[in-house]
């Protein structure tokens, strides 16, 4: 089964930082670039970040460029995601998501598998 | 607010067709292909249609997508009550370095 498990959320105080990782399995991870969506409390989707299969290609938000990173180990089927200077704005619900097709440079064709989301407060 | 517009509601009875109207612009739905996401109560969105008509395995044909120009719809014939939850399209946006855009979503009822 295609499964990706996302965890390290958590309570955390405005300006400070947190890692979120995602675990993926049933798949072959390194053939597929993964993205990072979030869900305010009662509210839309809003993309994150997304990294291409390789790390060649990375993208950010407007909303959280230059606070977070993605990275992803393929070796450990994983992708993370570092959250620096963090702001209540950033409170959600964080999910990991595959891409749909392999080998894509870029992010146009979107998520397919998405997890069940790790839950991020930011507040003091 | 969001980039992508959609209706905040809609609602339908068993057996009914329903419609979900997606509006963007010529940097996001009129240069690029649609996604359509059905999030239950609770629960993670779940890919409906992809590439603004194509069904991933599994979903049933009584879902349906379709795009013309900046607009893009889905469509729920035979309407469930399974079918009730949040419908949300999603399309890369070419604009500045490119993002991706979803709508603010649909919070579909089955009365």
């Amino acid at each position: 089964e295609v499964q990706v498990v996302e965890s390290g959320g958590g309570l955390v105080q405005p300006g400070r930082s947190l890692r979120l990782s995602c675990a993926a399995s049933g798949f072959t991870f390194d053939d597929y670039a993964m993205h990072w969506v979030r869900q305010g409390p009662g509210k839309g989707l809003e993309w994150v970040s997304g990294i291409s299969w390789n790390s060649g290609s990375i993208g950010y938000a407007d909303s959280v460029k230059g606070r977070f990173t993605i990275s992803r180990d393929n070796a450990k089927n994983s992708l993370y995601l570092q959250m620096n200077s963090l702001r209540a704005e950033d409170t959600a619900l964080y999910y990991c998501a595959k891409h749909i097709t392999q080998y894509s440079s870029g992010f146009r064709n979107g998520m397919d598998v998405w997890g069940q989301g790790t839950t991020v407060t930011v507040s003091s | 607010q969001s980039v992508l517009t959609q209706p905040p509601s809609a609602s339908g009875t068993p057996g009914q067709r329903v419609t979900i109207s997606c509006s963007g612009s010529s940097s996001n739905i009129g240069s690029n292909t649609v996604n359509w996401y059905q999030q239950l109560p609770g629960t993670a969105p779940k890919l409906l249609i992809y590439s603004s008509n194509q069904r991933p395995s599994g979903v049933p044909d009584r879902f349906s997508g379709s795009k013309s120009g900046t607009s893009a719809s889905l469509a729920i014939s035979g309407l469930q009550s399974e079918d009730e939850a949040d419908y949300y399209c999603a399309a890369w946006d070419d604009s500045l370095n490119g993002f991706w855009v979803f709508g603010g979503g649909t919070k579909l009822t089955v009365l």
